[in-house]
């Protein structure tokens, strides 16, 4: 069956470390894999998108990774702050030239001052 | 308009009453997506328009749910005989697709949550 599977629901983490959250796929073909930021009560905000011929995209303190051997995707926030607390999701295409994006459970991401 | 617009942002209903929800995407963008969210849960994809293609309905949970969309406008989900397990935040998006393949970023809404009591 398909799955997307983010790591760890909630990720805790110390004001200026380094928050890595994991978005794993199995079944599914993606030609690009998407990144979103979630509030509570509010609807979620695109932060980057990554196509699968590029290893690497970055944005201010942002960094995704997509590795399509190991079907995985990395998302890192460096110098995190408190105002980066959110849920992160990740989303993806069910195969090449599809444009329907299906979303992972999301990981909840706390930076403790 | 500038964004994503919902509504009724808030609707609480009776079991077995039906519910219409509605989306005004943004003007031009030709890609409209539903997508259901249960408390404390991921996005659940419903439903997706295209353009003028057929509509991609392979996340409707159940015969109950219906969408529709006229053109590149305004999009309504709606429920019948609703449920107590239908009770979510049901979510709109709409996005341009520049390319072949690759959607461009998804623009949410800010949701309609539904209670169903």
């Amino acid at each position: 069956s398909q799955k997307i599977e983010q790591n760890s629901e909630a990720l805790n983490i110390q004001e200026g470390k380094t928050a890595t959250l994991t978005c794993n796929y199995t079944n599914y073909s993606p030609a690009y894999l998407q990144w979103y930021r979630q509030d509570p009560g509010r609807g979620p905000v695109f932060l980057l998108l990554i196509r699968e011929n590029e290893k690497e995209k970055r944005k201010e303190r942002l960094k995704v990774t997509f590795d399509t051997t190991l079907k995985q995707s990395l998302f890192h926030i460096t110098a995190s702050q408190p105002a980066d607390s959110a849920t992160y999701l990740c989303a993806l295409s069910h195969q090449t030239g599809a444009n329907n994006l299906f979303f992972g459970t999301g990981t909840r991401l706390t930076v403790i001052p | 308009g500038a964004g994503v617009s919902q509504s009724p942002s808030n609707k609480v209903t009776e079991k077995g009453k039906d519910v219409e929800l509605r989306c005004d995407p943004i003007s031009g963008h030709t890609a409209l997506y539903w997508y259901r969210q249960r408390l404390g849960q991921g996005l659940e994809f419903l439903i997706y328009f295209q353009g003028n293609s057929a509509p991609d309905k392979s996340g409707l949970p159940s015969d109950r749910f219906s969408a529709e969309r006229t053109g590149e406008s305004v999009s309504t989900l709606t429920i019948q005989r609703t449920q107590q397990e239908d009770s979510a935040v049901y979510l709109c998006a709409s996005s341009l697709v520049r390319l072949a393949g690759v959607a461009g970023e998804l623009f949410f809404g800010e949701g309609s949550r539904l209670t169903v009591l």
